[in-house]
């Protein structure tokens, strides 16, 4: 299979508490994309981070990108219960940048 | 910000019936839409990629004559089930992009469930 893989499957924490979820994927990238979806949702685009970026920031998420460990993280600070939610990595193929394979999510709760 | 929309939001039909499903970009002309299926708790799986005024391109394993496609529109692109089966029960998510090829935007998905 190309899907990639997340890790956590599922993450459950305070609201307050940081929440790291990893992503791996096994093709050569253009660009690595992280969506939220809430539960029976379709997918909120979160945040696009490009193969020659390491770092990213969008308010409270960071995300990374390590392409030589086909790697990338998504970090949500200070978590809120409304981010409760599953969220996946998006990765392209770098000959067919329209296709996106998803990796497998991580469903997180944030308890209030 | 780009806005696509599904119709309907839920259906459900008996064993043998076919059913459609729209896709729609409200705000900005689609050049290219994908359709997924998502199993509960599972990941999203590619099922076909369309372009306007051409044949939709089907993932490996996915049987074209029993999910049609159609993408008639730069706005409108449709999926219909033909001959469901319960095993077709899933949530069908489709979305669309303006051919940048840096962002998809999603509809807010089908569930579609066959007795």
């Amino acid at each position: 299979s190309q899907q990639g893989e997340e890790d956590p499957q599922a993450l459950s924490i305070q609201e307050g508490e940081n929440a790291t979820m990893n992503c791996s994927y096994k093709t050569s990238i253009n660009n690595l994309q992280w969506y939220r979806q809430n539960s029976g949702r379709g997918l909120v685009h979160l945040i696009l981070i490009r193969s020659n970026e390491r770092e990213k920031h969008s308010g409270r998420l960071r995300v990374t990108l390590d392409t030589s460990k086909k790697s990338s993280s998504l970090l949500i600070t200070a978590s809120r219960a409304a981010d409760t939610a599953s969220y996946f990595c998006a990765t392209d193929k770098a000959y067919n940048t329209d296709k996106l394979i998803f990796g497998t999510g991580t469903r997180l709760q944030v308890f209030p | 910000g780009a806005v696509v929309s599904q119709h309907p939001s839920w259906v459900i039909c008996k064993s043998g019936t076919s059913v459609k499903i729209e896709c729609r970009s409200l705000d900005f002309q689609a050049t290219t839409m994908f359709w997924y299926r998502q199993f509960p708790k599972q990941s999203l799986m590619l099922m076909a990629t369309s372009n306007e005024g051409s044949k939709a391109t089907y993932e490996q394993g996915v049987e074209k004559d029993k999910f049609l496609i159609n993408h008639a529109s730069l706005t409108l692109s449709t999926l219909t089930v033909t001959s469901a089966h319960p095993e077709d029960s899933s949530f069908y998510i489709c979305s669309a992009s303006s051919g940048r090829r840096d962002t998809q935007y999603f509809g807010p998905g089908t569930r579609l469930t066959v007795l």
